[in-house]
């Protein structure tokens, strides 16, 4: 059975504190993707990585970096944790960049809270 | 810019009766995909049904249908002979040329016994 593993599904930091919320997925996928979901706004892209090394933006990229060293691992970086990063992470990944009939598939999320 | 809008924040439904949960969407491109995810107290997000646009014949996964409206931009999710276990958040989501999906706010299905 395929999976996306988050290291973490609560996690309490304090105002400042840099933080790393790991992504692990062990499906070969090129794709992987770094989700906010808050009550009322669904969820919201943070970052995009199509490849080792590549990393490009989504909707809310400030405040957050993302890290990708292997293809299985995608980290995403707060680099100055505020209390308004105080949210649910869910991370996704996908095959390859055409196989848009295949939707995503999602780790069961980190819950974090900044203090 | 694409945008997914989903215009029922809560909806609710006796079991065994039939519910629809509306989704409108807005693009100009001609292929793209659309999907229903739900996702249970459990957090985890799971795919319920996926529509490709250049397919007019609605998509069927058991009791999930979906009425896809290309024209109307409008893919509502039915549920039949709803169950207990459809309890869930459900967001609809649009996957187009730029290769990211695009979800809406969601809509929060209560099921009473």
């Amino acid at each position: 059975d395929v999976k996306v593993t988050q290291s973490s599904r609560y996690l309490v930091k304090r105002t400042g504190e840099k933080v790393f919320l790991e992504c692990v997925q062990d499906m070969d996928h090129e794709n992987m993707f770094w989700y906010r979901q808050d009550p009322g706004l669904g969820l919201r892209l943070i970052y995009f990585s199509y490849d080792v090394k590549m990393k490009e933006k989504g909707d809310i990229p400030e405040g957050y970096s993302v890290s990708r060293e292997k293809k299985e691992r995608f980290s995403l970086i707060l680099e100055s944790a505020s209390t308004n990063q105080t949210s649910m992470y869910l991370c996704a990944s996908h095959p390859r960049q055409g196989s848009k009939n295949y939707g995503y598939t999602f780790g069961s999320g980190t819950r974090l809270t900044v203090v | 810019a694409q945008t997914v809008t989903q215009s029922q924040p809560e909806m609710s439904v006796q079991e065994a009766e039939t519910v629809t949960l509306s989704c409108t969407y807005d693009t100009s491109e001609s292929d793209y995909y659309l999907f229903w995810y739900k996702q249970p107290p459990s957090r985890q997000m799971i795919l319920v049904i996926r529509q490709e646009a250049y397919k007019q014949q609605n998509a069927t996964e058991n009791r999930f249908s979906v009425n896809f409206q290309k024209a109307a931009k409008s893919f509502s999710l039915k549920i039949s002979d709803s169950q207990l276990g459809d309890a869930a958040m459900y967001f609809c989501a649009y996957r187009g040329s730029q290769g990211n999906l695009i979800f809406g706010k969601g809509t929060k299905l209560s099921v009473k016994p």
